[in-house]
């Protein structure tokens, strides 16, 4: 079975702090994401990966930064939480390059104090 | 400036009946459209997709309509069932066949009526 698996669900930090976002698949796929989803805004993407140590911007790349060592890990990284990025972030990879179908992770809710 | 849209935040339809939503584009080279189904506090879900050669997908009680003229495509729920209620996003991916993401609209809350 097909698998996108987010290590966290539910993180609370406090403002400042380093927060670490991990994402394994195990498709062996290239492409993978990370979005953030906000109620009335939709999904968001904030960086993608088209290869181990390969990183591309996405729409809202500040205060984000990944992290791709390993094909099937792709890690979002807040270098210093802010209370703006609480949200739900979900990591995605590419199921179907050719219709750009993406299969997702369950998603980790984090909350900024 | 957003190239996918989706105006009704939400919408409230009757079980058994025909649940409608709507979407619509602005980026004439986009090749594929996707609906996926979100369900609170888990990753959304595939549904159906549809690429902008074709008019009409169907796959069991879902059918996407695409458009192209009107750049508008809409997805038909029938009949519509309890388990539906959830949170439809319309996506759509350019001519790289998504390798740089898929661009998402606000989505659309469904609420099905026993």
């Amino acid at each position: 079975d097909v698998k996108v698996t987010q290590s966290s669900r539910y993180l609370v930090k406090r403002t400042g702090e380093k927060v670490f976002l991990e994402c394994v698949q195990d498709m062996d796929h290239e492409n993978m994401f990370w979005y953030r989803q906000d109620p009335g805004l939709g999904l968001r993407l904030i960086y993608f990966s088209y290869d181990v140590k390969m990183k591309e911007k996405g729409d809202i790349p500040e205060g984000y930064s990944v992290s791709r060592e390993k094909k099937e890990r792709f890690s979002l990284i807040l270098e210093s939480a802010s209370t703006n990025q609480t949200s739900m972030y979900l990591c995605a990879s590419i199921a179907a390059p050719n219709t750009g179908e993406l299969f997702f992770g369950e998603g980790s809710r984090l909350t900024v104090l | 400036d957003q190239q996918v849209k989706q105006n009704s935040p939400s919408l409230s339809v009757q079980e058994g009946r025909i649940s409608i939503l709507n979407c619509d584009y602005t980026n004439s080279m986009f090749d594929y459209f996707l609906w996926y189904k979100k369900y609170p506090a888990e990753g959304p879900t595939f549904l159906i997709s549809i690429s902008s050669i074709k008019d009409k997908n169907e796959d069991g009680r879902f059918t996407v309509f695409l458009n192209k003229s009107a750049k508008h495509l809409s997805l038909h729920i029938v009949p519509s069932q309890p388990g539906d209620s959830a949170v439809y996003f319309c996506a759509a991916s350019g001519s790289g066949g998504g390798a740089d993401g898929l661009t998402f609209g606000k989505g659309t809350h469904l609420i099905i009526q026993p």
